[in-house]
């Protein structure tokens, strides 16, 4: 099955600094990778997706990447600001079905700093 | 609309007793899912359904059992009780499988003592 792996487990920021939070999939079949946002307490929130047609996706401060060749894909956050400050999760679909069978990584704490 | 909902919020069972927690969806949404959430190890997957009527298990199947008899319905149950199940435990649905969003209900803390 899917096996993704996310790095760091932890990462501490300056305000105004870039964040960036690395996950690398197994499953050659995977096409869509999708990050989630979890407040301390709350439900896990998608933030942005990646499907495997395209390399990079923006949204405001918000950028993914993918390297279908590598197996590996990112989130990169510009001008964190504290309220950036969460867990954040990737994900991989097992490929090859439609079913929306998601492989979580371990997650990222982030830690904003003011 | 209220997206996904979960029933209850919080649970403390004692070892062997059962019980049964719901999500509702009011999306229209044909995918359904059960995540547990337990500290560094992410979500995973226990079981899921691709429209009313259907189930298949997921990564961590053991020890639940689940059923769609309403498309906005989809139920987990612990038919004995473990304390190994602690955990928080998150619904989600989605419009179709493969590469659309999943949307989740505010998840359940179910401690088993």
């Amino acid at each position: 099955g899917e096996n993704v792996e996310q790095h760091p487990s932890t990462l501490s920021v300056q305000e105004g600094d870039s964040a960036v939070i690395k996950c690398t999939y197994s499953d050659s079949a995977s096409n869509y990778f999708p990050w989630y946002k979890q407040e301390l307490g709350k439900r896990p929130q998608l933030i942005i997706d990646i499907r495997s047609n395209v390399g990079e996706k923006k949204d405001q401060r918000i950028a993914v990447t993918l390297n279908k060749t590598a197996k590996h894909f990112s989130l990169h956050i510009t001008e964190t600001q504290p309220e950036d400050s969460a867990v954040y999760f990737c994900a991989a679909n097992a490929g090859g079905t439609s079913y929306g069978k998601l492989t979580f990584g371990q997650g990222t704490i982030l830690t904003v700093h003011p | 609309n209220a997206g996904v909902t979960q029933t209850p919020k919080f649970r403390v069972l004692k070892t062997g007793q059962s019980m049964t927690l719901l999500c509702a969806q009011d999306m229209n949404h044909e995918y359904m899912y059960w995540y547990r959430q337990d500290p560094g190890m992410g979500l995973r997957l226990i079981h899921y359904s691709v429209g009313e009527g259907t189930t298949a298990k997921g990564e961590v199947p053991d020890g639940y059992n689940v059923s769609r008899l309403k498309k906005q319905n989809f139920l987990l149950g612990l038919e004995s009780a473990a304390p190994s199940q602690t955990s928080v435990y998150f619904c989600a649905s989605s419009y179709n499988g493969g590469t659309y969003e999943q949307y989740f209900g505010p998840g359940t803390r179910l401690t088993v003592t």
